[in-house]
C-alpha cells in the first residue's frame, strides 16, 4: 500500500517557468509534510516542510500548498533554474515519538536553459 | 559542523554473504534512521535508533538488523544477501525530538552479484 502518491514521475520545464509537483496521502494521522531534494550521488536534503495548521508556506522560490480536506499537498518552484534540476521527494510522518518518514516515489525535474 | 558520514561509500558482495554498513551522525544528534533507496520502490524506511534503542522498524525481513552505540554511531547489517538487496542505503540523523529535520548522509551503494 503506497501511503504517499507523488506525480508526475518526471517533469521538464524551461528556465524561468513554474514547476509543480503533487502528492496525495491516505493516512489522516500524518501531520508533518516535508519535501526533499536529491542531486545525483548525494543524499536527500530538506527543502521545505509544512504542518496541516497552515495552507501555504513559502521559502524563497519554493512554496508548499496544503489541502487538508483533499489530503493533498504540492510543491511549486517559481522561476525554475537549471540548478534546480534534481529529484524531488514528498514525505509524511505522524506524531508518536519516531522519526519515520514515508516517502513518495520521487519526481525527476529537468530545467532546460 | 560535519555532516552525516557513511562508510563505505561503495560495496560489492555476492549472494549469501553478509554486510555491515556504518553511519556517523551529526554531533549532538541522537536519532539515526536507515532507508533503502531503489529505482523501483523509492525510499523505504528500514529502522530508527534513538539512544541505543530501536524506536521504529519498517517492513523488511529479519535479515536486516541494526544497532546504535553510546556515541550515537549506528551500524546496519544485512545477512544472507540477495540480488534484490542491491540498493543505495541512506542514513539520516536528527535530534530525535520527533519531526525534526532529518539530515541524510551520501549513502552506501551496495551491489549484490
Amino acid at each position: 500500500q503506497q501511503q504517499v502518491k507523488q506525480s508526475p514521475q518526471s517533469l521538464i520545464v524551461q528556465k524561468g517557468g513554474i514547476s509543480i509537483i503533487n502528492c496525495a496521502y491516505e493516512n489522516t494521522a500524518f501531520d508533518y509534510f516535508p519535501w526533499y531534494q536529491q542531486f545525483p550521488g548525494k543524499g536527500p536534503a530538506l527543502l521545505i516542510a509544512i504542518r496541516p495548521d497552515v495552507s501555504e508556506k513559502k521559502e524563497g522560490r519554493f512554496t508548499i500548498s496544503f489541502n487538508k480536506s483533499a489530503k493533498q499537498f504540492s510543491l511549486h518552484i517559481m522561476d525554475s533554474q537549471p540548478g534546480d534540476s534534481a529529484t524531488y521527494f514528498c514525505a509524511a510522518s505522524k506524531k508518536g515519538g519516531s522519526e519515520k518518514l514515508v516517502f513518495g516515489k520521487g519526481t525527476k525535474l529537468t530545467v532546460n536553459p | 559542523k560535519a555532516g552525516v558520514t557513511q562508510t563505505p561509500r561503495y560495496l560489492i558482495k555476492t549472494r549469501g554473504q553478509q554486510v555491515t554498513l556504518s553511519c556517523s551522525p551529526i554531533s549532538g544528534h541522537r536519532s539515526v534512521s536507515w532507508y533503502q533507496q531503489t529505482p523501483g520502490q523509492g525510499l523505504q524506511f528500514l529502522f530508527e535508533y534513538f539512544s541505543e534503542t530501536q524506536r521504529n522498524k519498517g517492513n523488511f525481513p529479519g535479515r536486516f538488523s541494526g544497532r546504535q552505540f553510546s556515541n550515537s554511531r549506528s551500524e546496519m547489517n544485512v545477512s544472507t544477501l540477495e540480488l534484490g538487496d542491491s540498493a543505495l542505503y541512506l542514513c539520516a540523523s536528527s535530534l530525535g525530538k520527533a519531526q525534526e529535520t532529518q539530515y541524510f548522509g551520501p549513502g552506501t551503494r551496495l551491489l549484490v552479484l
